[in-house]
């Protein structure tokens, strides 16, 4: 079964622009949630989406944002580029459908921000 | 916001010595979760434990929970390079709406 997949890998933008990630999840995965990991702050809960539906969000402003399509991929966008945007981010994927089960992660896209 | 604080930030052993990594986090939980990442890569899911249980078992990996304490360790025993990684609590708890919230993560370097 092929993992989650995370394009681009690498990504490098300029202030004020826009961005947007891309998340395939693990076939049969309706669950996908982003992380966004920095040195200073760790990892940080973005959303998290289930068929199709926004089901729960982190504190982050309203420049993130994000979508899920019908087959599960998940797309998010961060508008109005920031200097302290620049991070590892992170898509995981699971079934979703209860409680307590592990997430799989992507190798992340590495946005830097000049 | 973290809600888990991993102790120590680092940690460097002989191979074959054993790891133990510590959280401890702030409210009740559901569950609790350890990750391990690779340096550029993704996390990956190592094990997970629930509020109801105390002890837990995979391979050379245990893991206990006290909720009580509100903290649980992460003993990797006979270490090998291949161990060398950040290791992530990450909790499940109701008050945070069922996402998971990643502690700060302990850095483990195993030398040959």
């Amino acid at each position: 079964k092929a993992g989650v997949t995370q394009t681009p890998r690498y990504l490098i933008k300029t202030r004020g622009q826009q961005v947007t990630l891309s998340c395939s999840p693990i076939s049969g995965h309706r669950s996908v949630s982003w992380y966004q990991q920095t040195p200073g702050q760790g990892l940080q809960f973005l959303f998290e989406y289930f068929s199709e539906t926004q089901r729960n969000k982190g504190n982050f402003p309203g420049r993130f944002s994000g979508r899920q399509f019908s087959n599960s991929r998940s797309e998010m966008n961060v508008s109005t580029l920031e200097l302290g945007d620049s991070a590892l981010y992170l898509c995981a994927s699971s079934l979703g459908d209860r409680e307590g089960q592990p997430q799989h992660f992507g190798d992340g896209t590495r946005l830097s921000i000049l | 916001s973290q809600q888990g604080e991993e102790d120590p930030q680092a940690l460097s052993i002989q191979e074959g010595e054993n790891a133990t990594m510590n959280c401890s986090y702030k409210t009740s939980i559901n569950n609790l979760q350890w990750y391990r990442q690779n340096s550029g890569r993704g996390l990956v899911h190592l094990i997970l434990i629930r509020s109801n249980e105390r002890e837990k078992h995979s391979g050379r990996l245990r893991v206990t929970l006290d909720t009580s304490k509100k903290s649980s360790s992460l003993l990797i025993t006979a270490s090998r390079a291949a161990d060398t990684a950040s290791y992530f609590c990450a909790t499940d708890a109701p008050s945070s709406g069922d996402k998971l919230t990643f502690g700060t993560g302990t850095r483990l370097a195993v030398r040959p």
